[in-house]
C-alpha cells in the first residue's frame, strides 16, 4: 500500500486569495487524483493529475479555478484560485499504481474554510 | 456509465448487535467495488475490495461484503458492532479504463452503547 500526506492540514484563508495544497506518496505510483468534499457530503473527483503533462478535469471543474501539477510520480499539488466561501471544503489527493491492482489509497486531507 | 447508489444515509445499532451496510451499483463494465470508512475528521481507510477473485470478501476489523451481480449488490457487514465502527461509510465504484472512482453518497453508522 501506499502512504500519502498532504499539506497543510487545515488552513483558514480570505477570500481572493489562493491555496496550494501538496500532496507526497511514499512511492512510485501511477495514478493520483484530486477530490472535494464539501461539507456533510460524498466526494467528488475533480481531476486526474498527469505525469508531466496537463491534468485531465472532470465537468464542473476548470483549470482557471483548480491549477494542478504533477512533476514526477511521487508529488502533486492542486491550487485553490480566487476563493469564495464556496470553496470551503475538504480536499483530498489519491494516489495507487495499476499493476499489480488498481487500489486507491487517500492522504488525510486538507480541510480549507474560506471567509 | 458507472454509479453506486447507498440505500441508507444513517443506519443506528446497538453495540454487539449485526450491521449491515447496502449498496448498489450500475457499471457498463465488470467493476472493482469498495469500501471505504472515514472516521470524524480523518481520512479514507480502505476497509475492502471485490476484484472477481471471489464473490465474498474480507476486510479489515471484522467486515466483509459480498458481491451479487444478480442482485447488482455489494452490502458490507459485520456480525459485531463496535463502539469504533461509529463513522461515516462509503461505497465506491471503479468500473472503467480510466481508474476514477465514483463515491456513493455515504452511510453514516451509529453504534449505541
Amino acid at each position: 500500500s501506499a502512504v500519502i500526506s498532504q499539506k497543510p492540514s487545515r488552513d483558514i484563508c480570505q477570500r481572493g486569495t489562493s491555496l496550494t495544497i501538496q500532496c507526497q506518496v511514499d512511492s512510485q505510483v501511477t495514478m493520483m487524483f484530486w477530490y472535494r468534499q464539501q461539507p456533510g457530503q460524498s466526494l467528488t473527483l475533480i481531476a486526474t493529475a498527469n505525469q508531466g503533462s496537463e491534468a485531465t478535469y472532470e465537468s464542473g471543474f476548470v483549470i482557471d479555478k483548480f491549477p494542478i501539477s504533477r512533476p514526477n510520480l511521487t508529488f502533486s499539488t492542486l491550487t485553490v484560485s480566487n476563493m469564495s466561501p464556496e470553496d470551503s471544503s475538504i480536499y483530498l489527493c489519491s494516489a495507487g499504481t495499476t499493476i499489480p491492482t488498481d487500489t486507491q489509497y487517500f492522504g488525510p486531507g486538507t480541510r480549507l474554510t474560506v471567509l | 456509465a458507472q454509479s453506486v447508489t447507498q440505500l441508507d444515509s444513517h443506519v443506528s445499532v446497538s453495540e454487539g448487535t449485526p450491521v449491515l451496510l447496502r449498496c448498489n451499483y450500475s457499471s457498463s463494465y465488470s467493476p472493482s467495488l469498495f469500501w471505504y470508512v472515514q472516521h470524524p475528521n480523518k481520512g479514507l481507510q480502505l476497509l475492502l475490495k471485490y476484484t472477481s477473485a471471489a464473490t465474498l470478501v474480507k476486510g479489515i476489523n471484522g467486515f466483509e461484503a459480498e458481491f451479487k451481480k444478480s442482485e447488482t449488490s455489494f452490502h458490507l457487514t459485520k456480525p459485531s458492532a463496535h463502539m469504533s465502527d461509529a463513522a461515516e461509510y462509503f461505497c465506491v465504484v471503479n468500473g472503467d479504463s480510466s481508474y476514477k472512482l465514483i463515491f456513493g453518497s455515504g452511510t453514516r453508522l451509529l453504534v449505541r452503547p
